[in-house]
């Protein structure tokens, strides 16, 4: 039982450079999102999906992009890397509508993303 | 907007201590409260939730109550162990989105 599947799990990145974060999640979960933790911080959302084809913002959407063209993939792009986006990411899925009718949300293992 | 608030760390303890990790929220509408765990170099994994005032979750010897008149959503455990180090995250569900609190590490010692 895979559940979230997060790739690669550890990633350097020299300022300017561009790459995706992969998830993948195999429990036909309709919710999927995007997360960062940063120390002292918790974590923030970045991206959220309900469905395919469906998209939007978190608290923390900048210099991120996402899509969702199929109910089990959700990839986060980072566009041109910062600094300031060193962090560790996880990616999560829930049932429908999410975590506001109390589902549980489901977390994958995290990315290691270090900018230099 | 939403917001959890949780005791700063780090804990210690002595094994088979009795625990609690305090945590208050804000919160315009009736959230689901929950806690995660987080081992090292794992993600985190849900370790109880309550959905409205006077539930309480448990799960593994951990309790907490959802408490409306205090916000609060404390969690407690009566023996630790070692197995329980990690670090624990308060938080509730708005919307689509899940507000974390900082995080508390706890460090059970033999």
């Amino acid at each position: 039982n895979a559940g979230v599947t997060q790739t690669p799990k550890f990633q350097v990145l020299k300022t300017g450079q561009s790459m995706t974060l992969q998830c993948a999640q195999d429990m036909n979960h309709e919710y999927m999102s995007w997360y960062r933790q940063d120390p002292g911080m918790g974590l923030r959302l970045i991206h959220y999906s309900v469905g395919a084809g469906i998209t939007d913002q978190g608290e923390v959407p900048n210099g991120y992009n996402v899509s969702r063209s199929t109910t089990e993939d959700f990839p986060l792009r980072l566009l041109s890397a910062a600094p300031s986006q060193t962090s560790v990411y996880f990616c999560a899925s829930s049932y429908s509508s999410g975590p506001s009718s109390g589902n549980t949300i489901y977390f994958g293992e995290g990315s290691w993303l270090t900018v230099v | 907007g939403d917001s959890v608030t949780q005791m700063e760390g780090p804990v210690t303890l002595s094994e088979e201590a009795f625990l609690t990790i305090n945590c208050t929220y804000t919160a315009t509408g009736y959230p689901s409260l929950f806690w995660y765990v987080q081992y090292p170099g794992e993600g985190l994994q849900l370790l109880l939730k309550a959905t409205k005032a006077d539930d309480k979750g448990s799960n593994k010897g951990f309790e907490a109550t959802y408490r409306k008149e205090t916000t609060s959503f404390h969690l407690e455990k009566g023996s630790v162990q070692v197995s329980d180090s990690a670090v624990y995250f308060c938080a509730l569900s708005d919307y689509y989105d899940m507000r974390f609190g900082a995080g508390t590490r706890l460090t059970v010692k033999p």
